[in-house]
């Protein structure tokens, strides 16, 4: 079965550019999440949907930072204009939401670096 | 989330059991006991989860002691394929849970 799938793998691109990650979840899953992982500040959860619905915006840094969800096999988060403290590796997950703990499937991740 | 309490690192010789301790002394009784691992250049990957009673899947077992204050990981045959952080997360769970909160974890290094 094919597992939660992101693109890039690595973005390098200069400051003030813009930046958007993409992510394929899992046939089926209609929860996604997208966290940011940094030596400093370890893995943090950016923002969830359910049902393609933003549920928890809490975690996105600031206004520069968007994400969508179109519809269940699609998302994307963007980074505009992107700075160098946006260096990071950005994963999204998915997982089923039956009303019942399902564990979260990650993808490998976009490892991007702003210059 | 229950804060929760990792040695940084670990070794265990192949072959052998590894048995990572965490301790969440503030775990409520609501809040579940996760473990995920995430292998270098990888995202995290769930292992196991439980509430108040030892679980064990094909991946590894969860002993919660009795006051759920401490639990253990153990991989039972560990192989170099489990050198990996193993993050231990307590967390409510429910309909709408999904909010996991990653602390440091432990380096488990399995060495030949």
């Amino acid at each position: 079965d094919a597992g939660v799938i992101q693109s890039p793998r690595h973005e390098v691109t200069e400051m003030g550019q813009e930046v958007t990650l993409r992510c394929k979840p899992i046939s089926g899953h209609n929860s996604l999440f997208w966290y940011r992982q940094t030596m400093m500040r370890g893995l943090e959860l950016l923002i969830y949907f359910n049902n393609n619905v933003p549920i928890d915006d809490s975690g996105m840094p600031e206004d520069r930072f968007s994400a969508k969800m179109p519809n269940a096999s699609f998302s994307t988060l963007k980074i505009q204009p992107s700075e160098p403290r946006d260096s990071a590796v950005y994963f999204c997950a998915s997982s089923l939401n039956p009303g019942v703990y399902q564990p979260q499937h990650f993808g490998d991740g976009t490892r991007l670096s702003i210059l | 989330d229950a804060k929760t309490t990792q040695p940084p690192s670990m070794d265990c010789a192949e072959g052998r059991a590894a048995n990572l301790p965490c301790n969440h002394s503030t775990i409520s009784g609501n809040e579940y006991v996760y473990w995920y691992r995430q292998i270098h250049s990888q995202g995290p990957q769930y292992i196991i989860h439980g509430l108040k009673n030892n679980e064990t899947n094909e991946m590894a077992s969860l002993i919660i002691t009795e006051d759920r204050k401490s639990s253990t990981l153990i991989l039972p045959h560990a192989t170099l394929r489990d050198t990996a952080v193993y993050y231990c997360i307590a967390s409510n769970s429910g309909g709408s849970n999904y909010k996991l909160t990653f602390g440091k974890g432990t380096l488990l290094t399995v060495n030949p």
